[in-house]
């Protein structure tokens, strides 16, 4: 079965780091991309990062650059995301998610459809 | 940057009726960029359809969705107790991916 499970959240003081873990289980996980999205308190969801499959290329969303760095260790089929000088209104879920990737007419597609549980970040004096 | 503008932000229906969601980007997408996702309290989002139009593995054909260039639609041809969640819509463009702020269907 296909799986990804989230962990490392917690309650954090303003200005702490965090390294939040995706645990990866059912498939190969060094073929395919991921990602991270989060979802604050009562709100939608937000695109935070992506790494593809190989780790070599990653990507943020622009509001986000700078605190937060996007890795994975194949080897251990695990991705990662490092949050410093966390804020309070980066209180929120972290989901982890597989990309996938099919030809539609002729081209190829993206989107995600394997997603974790997610891992609660609470920022808080 | 793209960004998708869902409506309406609400959608009040019984069970048995038709929903009509609608999702409209800033400017043209591509229709293979475009997906859309249910969300229910407590859980991760699920994948509902990609390419626009494609229904994910597993899901009903009473979903279905619709769309080219700045305009979507995702439609519940019958709601079943079940459906009634939080959708979202969800482009990429050159690895860079954005969300609209969600459509909640609730029972009337």
């Amino acid at each position: 079965e296909v799986e990804l499970l989230g962990s490392g959240g917690g309650l954090v003081q303003p200005g702490g780091s965090l390294r939040l873990s995706c645990a990866a289980s059912g498939f190969p996980f060094s073929t395919y991309g991921m990602s991270w999205v989060r979802q604050a308190p009562g709100k939608g969801l937000q695109w935070v990062s992506s790494i593809s499959n190989s780790g070599t290329s990653t990507y943020y969303a622009d509001s986000l650059k700078g605190r937060f760095t996007v890795s994975r260790d194949n080897s251990k089929n695990t991705l990662y995301l490092q949050i410093n000088s966390l804020r309070a209104d980066d209180t929120a879920v972290y989901y982890c998610a597989k990309h996938f990737v099919v030809v539609v007419a002729g081209a190829r597609t993206y989107g995600m459809d394997v997603w974790g549980l997610g891992t609660t970040v609470t920022v808080s004096s | 940057e793209i960004v998708l503008t869902q409506s309406p932000g609400t959608l009040s229906l019984s069970p048995g009726e038709r929903a009509t969601l609608s999702c409209r980007a800033s400017r043209s997408v591509s229709g293979r960029s475009l997906l859309w996702y249910q969300q229910k309290p407590g859980q991760a989002p699920r994948l509902l359809i990609y390419a626009a139009s494609s229904r994910a593995t597993g899901i009903p054909d009473r979903f279905s969705g619709s769309g080219s260039g700045t305009d979507f639609t995702l439609t519940i041809s019958r709601l079943e107790p079940e459906d009634f969640a939080v959708y979202y819509c969800q482009q990429y463009d050159t690895s860079w991916w954005t969300f609209g702020q969600g459509t909640k269907v609730e029972i009337k």
